[in-house]
């Protein structure tokens, strides 16, 4: 099992609409939670981060938590064509005292305009 | 300048080169890292510093020999690569390695070994 996973997509979805992004991962340890965009040959941008259970917005952007079923997911309002990307989950973990990043291989998302 | 700087954006070199990429972060930060991204497959750790010490070293080939010598730069020096190293190198950067601040990347260096 991949310790960070998500479906590679592509997503599409119409301009204006919610876009969905998930994210499950394995070890419960995991602390941190945090989404990138990436442009096609450009570097991860960090779009939100979140360490307690539940949502956390951001303008268009909402990062939702949970730790019991162990997947974090990031909402997309009012999706715009600019929003086409590849949106990167990453999680950081505590393992035998040292820390430890560990990235998805990210979900291509476009937007329809 | 802010932010993370990586240098040279591109570079092209034969298996027998030696060439050394550069990074280097305006943000204070005490933790620097190298990460290679190869199509189709996540991001890859290959080195982690901090306060110039190397705290990590993810089994990767001799052939790629970081250097730290301040908190603000980072080097990844190059030698004897193989075609399968050709790849986008990432440098990051964090506030600590303890810590739950995120990391925050330079526009990489897109490498192709010939």
């Amino acid at each position: 099992q991949k310790e960070v996973e998500q479906n590679s997509g592509p997503l599409s979805v119409p301009e204006g609409a919610i876009a969905s992004l998930n994210c499950t991962y394995s070890d419960r340890g995991s602390q941190s939670f945090f989404w990138y965009r990436q442009y096609s040959g450009k570097s991860p941008e960090l779009i939100m981060f979140i360490y307690s259970n539940g949502d956390k917005e951001d303008g268009r952007f909402t990062a939702q938590l949970n730790k019991a079923s162990q997947y974090v997911s990031l909402l997309i309002r009012d999706s715009q064509p600019s929003d086409s990307a590849t949106y990167l989950c990453a999680v950081k973990l505590t393992s035998s005292g040292t820390y430890k990043y560990i990235f998805g291989t990210g979900t291509r998302l476009k937007v329809l305009a | 300048e802010t932010g993370v700087t990586q240098t040279p954006r591109h570079l092209v070199m034969g298996m027998t080169n030696k060439k050394s990429l550069k990074c280097e972060q305006h943000l204070g930060h005490n933790a620097m890292y190298w990460y290679k991204q190869s199509a189709k497959k996540p991001l890859e750790l290959m080195f982690v510093y901090s306060l110039e010490e190397r705290v990590e070293n993810n089994s990767v080939p001799s052939r790629f020999s970081p250097e730290c010598p301040n908190s603000s730069h980072l080097f990844l020096h190059l030698h004897t690569l193989q075609p399968e190293d050709s790849a986008l190198y990432l440098c990051a950067s964090s506030q600590d390695r303890r810590s739950d601040q995120p990391q925050h990347f330079g526009d990489g260096t897109r490498l192709s070994i010939l």
